[in-house]
């Protein structure tokens, strides 16, 4: 398994409070993903990164925000949390995108319940 | 819109049974299919997956099944153990794309 490893793994704020969670791999992955789980949704991509300072857009990127400065690290920041950004927040990473037979590896996730 | 479904939230079957977890696609242009599983407090993991050019992928106990006219995949795991109580999550992507879609995932029990 990869060594994904995220902080915090519990996490209560207050509305309007700007939250930053981070991941770090310890694999050398090029690719590092966010996904937030929701009963019903599954997993939902929120951002993605293919390299140091290269992110993109997922599926439900609007209110959050990402940086990567380094390839073990990928920060996933909520500007001004809503109570709508409760859920539970999962760092995956990958050795390349979508190549038959890789799969993305995933941290242990992060609770975040926004009051 | 979900493109990928899973529409049985749970399934309950006894020990050394099959269970058999289902999943269906909208889109297309899916060519690559994956089953994860997830026990609580704990991050996904990749069980199996499967190509569009196969219709069959088996790994010891666990076979996928993928119907591309269908738009249709299922997980069959035979026999059932306790231990694969779990919530199983169907993906899909495209070969080469950066994403992955998930299902709304099937929390698999299995009774002893």
């Amino acid at each position: 398994d990869a060594g994904i490893t995220q902080s915090p793994r519990h996490k209560v704020t207050e509305t309007g409070t700007p939250v930053t969670l981070r991941c770090h791999q310890t694999e050398n992955h090029r690719y590092m993903y966010w996904y937030r789980q929701d009963p019903g949704h599954g997993l939902r991509l929120i951002h993605y990164s293919y390299g140091v300072k290269d992110t993109d857009k997922g599926e439900v990127s609007d209110g959050y925000s990402v940086s990567r400065s380094k390839t073990e690290d990928f920060l996933l920041t909520l500007e001004s949390a809503t109570s709508s950004q409760t859920s539970v927040y999962f760092c995956a990473t990958s050795p390349s995108s979508g190549r038959a037979g890789e799969t993305q590896y995933f941290g242990p996730g992060t609770r975040l319940l926004v009051l | 819109d979900q493109q990928v479904k899973q529409n049985s939230p749970s399934l309950s079957v006894q020990e050394g049974r099959i269970s058999i977890l289902n999943c269906d696609y909208t889109n297309s242009m899916f060519d690559y299919f994956l089953w994860y599983k997830k026990y609580p407090a704990e991050g996904p993991t990749f069980l199996i997956s499967i190509s569009s050019i196969k219709d069959k992928n088996e790994d010891g106990r666990f076979t996928v099944f993928l119907n591309k006219s269908a738009k249709h995949l299922s997980l069959h795991i035979v026999p059932s153990q306790p231990g694969d109580s779990a919530v199983y999550f169907c993906a899909a992507t495209r070969l080469g794309g950066n994403m992955l879609t998930f299902g709304g995932g099937t929390r698999l029990m299995v009774k002893p």
